[in-house]
């Protein structure tokens, strides 16, 4: 079994959607949990990061943690045809823990 | 542009070349990653650095990987004897010392082994 679960998808939705993207993950010692975005062939693009539980926006981005459930989602409103990429969960253990756990990533795209 | 530098950004080699990938992280970031994702795959940690030392390597990073940080700055990851298996994207990341967990990831290096 993996540390991080993430549904890869593809996820397809109509522009103006509300978009809920999820990972679930195993190690209880994580405790700050990352999204980030990733074009085709590109590297990916830190988009929020958060720690513990709690929620966490900007724009029209909100993430969610969930320490109890180790479960975390990211929710993107106003959909547009700009946001369709692969997003990627990751999440690390303590302050300054040189190593980021993938999900495998969700492909999103936003038809118009 | 001021963030992670990879060079080159695609490569293709014949199995048993030896290839080297160069990484420039983003100005006095003292932490420097190495990461390799694989299609449809998330990236998967190589080695991280903090300065000039090598601080933590992956099981995945077999004998014929070498990653080097000399004076701190630019990084290196060759590959020798390179296999079909290691075609993948070589991704490097850096981050500040102060912000450990806001990590910054590179364009990445494309590498084909035919």
């Amino acid at each position: 079994q993996k540390e991080v679960e993430q549904d890869p998808g593809p996820l397809s939705v109509p522009e103006g959607a509300i978009v809920s993207l999820n990972c679930t993950y195993s190690n209880s010692a994580f405790q700050y949990f990352m999204w980030y975005r990733q074009y085709s062939r590109k590297g990916p693009e830190l988009l929020m990061y958060t720690y513990s539980s709690g929620n966490k926006e900007d724009g029209r981005f909100t993430a969610q943690v969930d320490k109890s459930s180790k479960y975390i989602s990211l929710f993107i409103r106003d959909s547009q045809p700009s946001d369709s990429a692969t997003y990627l969960c990751a999440m690390t253990g303590g302050q300054g823990a040189q190593k980021l756990v993938f999900g495998q990533g969700t492909r999103l795209t936003i038809n118009p | 542009d001021t963030g992670v530098s990879q060079d080159p950004r695609h490569k293709i080699t014949k199995r048993g070349q030896n290839v080297t990938f160069r990484c420039d992280p983003i100005s006095e970031h003292n932490r420097l990653y190495w990461y390799r994702q694989t299609l449809g795959q998330g990236p998967e940690f190589l080695t991280y650095f903090q300065n000039e030392a090598q601080l933590e390597k992956s099981r995945l990073l077999s004998d014929r990987f070498s990653a080097e940080r000399p004076k701190g700055s630019f990084s290196t990851l060759e590959i020798q004897r390179t296999e079909q298996g290691d075609s993948a994207m070589y991704l490097c990341a850096s981050s500040h010392r102060t912000a450990g967990n806001t990590i910054y990831f590179g364009e990445g290096s494309w590498l084909t082994v035919v």
